[in-house]
């Protein structure tokens, strides 16, 4: 079974572009989840998918920040303008509700770097 | 203020000692994880623990989560090169939504 996948894996923008990071669920998972660890710091949750829909978008930084989820299957999420700020490392994870509900799969990451 | 609060940051010990990590906060947890993170990875799920007091071992990784689900270990024992790495713990906070509250991490460097 193939784990959770995200692309790409390093992406090097100047400030004021835009950047679309796409992920690719394990197939069946319902729950989507973004999460983000800037330099030195923790790894720190931006939202949740439950199928198409948002679930939870409290962590989003801001309104630069855009993610979808279209059909429930794979996301993305677009950061437009980027800003120094947002340089670090994007994670997504995804899991199905079982019975200790907050297990998760992460994927590797795509390293973000906002020059 | 960090929420998790794990320690140490960093550990450097030698092939064949023990260790502990640790990781404390003063919230509750409905549910507690370990992950291992190798360098250009994302974090890999060690453990999940969900009862107060349970204790759960991996061979030699013994996890343990506090009667109060606030607080948790990760006991190493006879540690290995091959046990280096980030060890996250997460916490999915009670009457929360699914999401996962991580610690900072704790770098574990074993040498030969």
């Amino acid at each position: 079974e193939a784990g959770v996948t995200q692309f790409p894996s390093h992406s090097v923008i100047e400030k004021g572009q835009t950047v679309t990071l796409r992920c690719d669920p394990i197939s069946g998972h319902d729950n989507l989840y973004w999460y983000r660890r800037v330099m030195g710091k923790e790894i720190k949750f931006l939202l949740h998918f439950v199928k198409e829909s948002k679930q939870d978008e409290s962590g989003m930084p801001n309104n630069r920040f855009l993610a979808e989820r279209t059909g429930g299957t794979y996301s993305t999420l677009k950061v437009q303008p980027a800003e120094l700020e947002d340089s670090g490392v994007y994670f997504c994870a995804s899991s199905q509700v079982r019975i200790v509900s907050t297990e998760a799969f992460f994927g590797q990451g795509t390293r973000l770097t906002v020059v | 203020t960090q929420l998790l609060e794990q320690s140490p940051q960093f550990l450097s010990i030698q092939e064949g000692e023990n260790l502990t990590v640790y990781c404390n906060s003063s919230s509750v947890f409905s549910s507690l994880q370990w992950y291992r993170q190798e360098p250009g990875e994302g974090p890999v799920l060690l453990v999940t623990v969900v009862t107060g007091g349970e204790v759960k071992k991996l061979k030699r990784l013994t996890f343990q989560f506090g009667d109060a689900r606030k607080d948790s270990s990760l006991h190493i024992t006879a540690a290995q090169t091959g046990d280096t790495g980030l060890y996250l713990c997460a916490g999915a906070l009670t009457g929360s939504a699914r999401q996962l509250t991580f610690g900072s991490g704790t770098q574990l460097t074993v040498l030969p």
